[in-house]
């Protein structure tokens, strides 16, 4: 079946713009989750849905930073005024409904230049 | 120990040899512990997800050990292939505080040499 997929792969944009990344879990996935690798760094969690509500934000870096998900399915993750250290790796996971325990499924990431 | 951390951060081993490599957590507040292989260019790849003390698991030619009292687990790999090269991660689901949000180490990268 199809898995995590994410858009676009790679994004070059200049500091000072606003971006948006796409994220499509796997169907009937209720669970989704936002994370970052930014360089020498380890995957950072930003941001937690559960369906359409964000129970956490808190791993958000700043206000420029906002997510919403739409019908319990696409997810995306806007960031405005863009800057240099926001260059990262952006990976979505999804999982099924059931324990928190269970298997979070990554897409492929959406690689984030800012110049 | 406050986050979750991995050794070694890298690591070349040739064709055939056996490998392992180390993942500490805080053992407070645990769930589980995840490994996931993550190859350049594609979907990190979930290895194993562990919760119970003591538990191990396999798959193949790859293995993994849990001590949840101590905050450790091992990965190994029998018998390497290139095809294994790529970073292991782990992270521990509760380390944050939370029950549903996972703590990453910075992973292992392992190279395989034909």
């Amino acid at each position: 079946g199809a898995g995590v997929s994410q858009s676009p792969s790679n994004k070059v944009t200049e500091k000072g713009k606003d971006v948006e990344l796409r994220c499509d879990p796997i169907s009937g996935h209720t669970a989704l989750y936002w994370y970052r690798q930014s360089l020498g760094q380890g995957l950072e969690f930003l941001i937690y849905f559960q369906g359409n509500s964000a129970p956490d934000k808190s791993g958000l870096p700043s206000d420029r930073f906002s997510a919403e998900r739409t019908g319990g399915s696409v997810s995306t993750l806007t960031i405005q005024r863009t800057q240099q250290e926001d260059s990262a790796v952006y990976l979505c996971a999804s999982r099924f409904p059931g324990g928190h325990t269970d298997t979070q499924y990554f897409g492929p990431g959406t690689r984030l230049t800012v110049l | 120990i406050l986050n979750v951390e991995q050794s070694p951060q890298s690591l070349h081993v040739q064709e055939g040899d056996s490998t392992n490599f180390t993942c500490s957590f805080p053992s407070s507040n645990f769930y589980a512990l995840h490994w996931y292989r993550w190859e350049t260019a594609k979907s990190p790849e979930a290895l194993f997800v562990m919760t119970l003390n003591g538990d191990e698991k396999k798959k193949g030619r790859i293995s993994a050990t849990l001590n949840t009292k101590e905050g450790y687990s091992y990965l190994y790999i029998k018998g390497s292939q290139p095809e294994d090269s790529a970073t292991y991660l782990c992270a521990s689901l509760g380390s944050g505080g939370s029950n549903y949000k996972l703590t990453f180490g910075k992973g292992t990268l392992l190279t395989v040499n034909p």
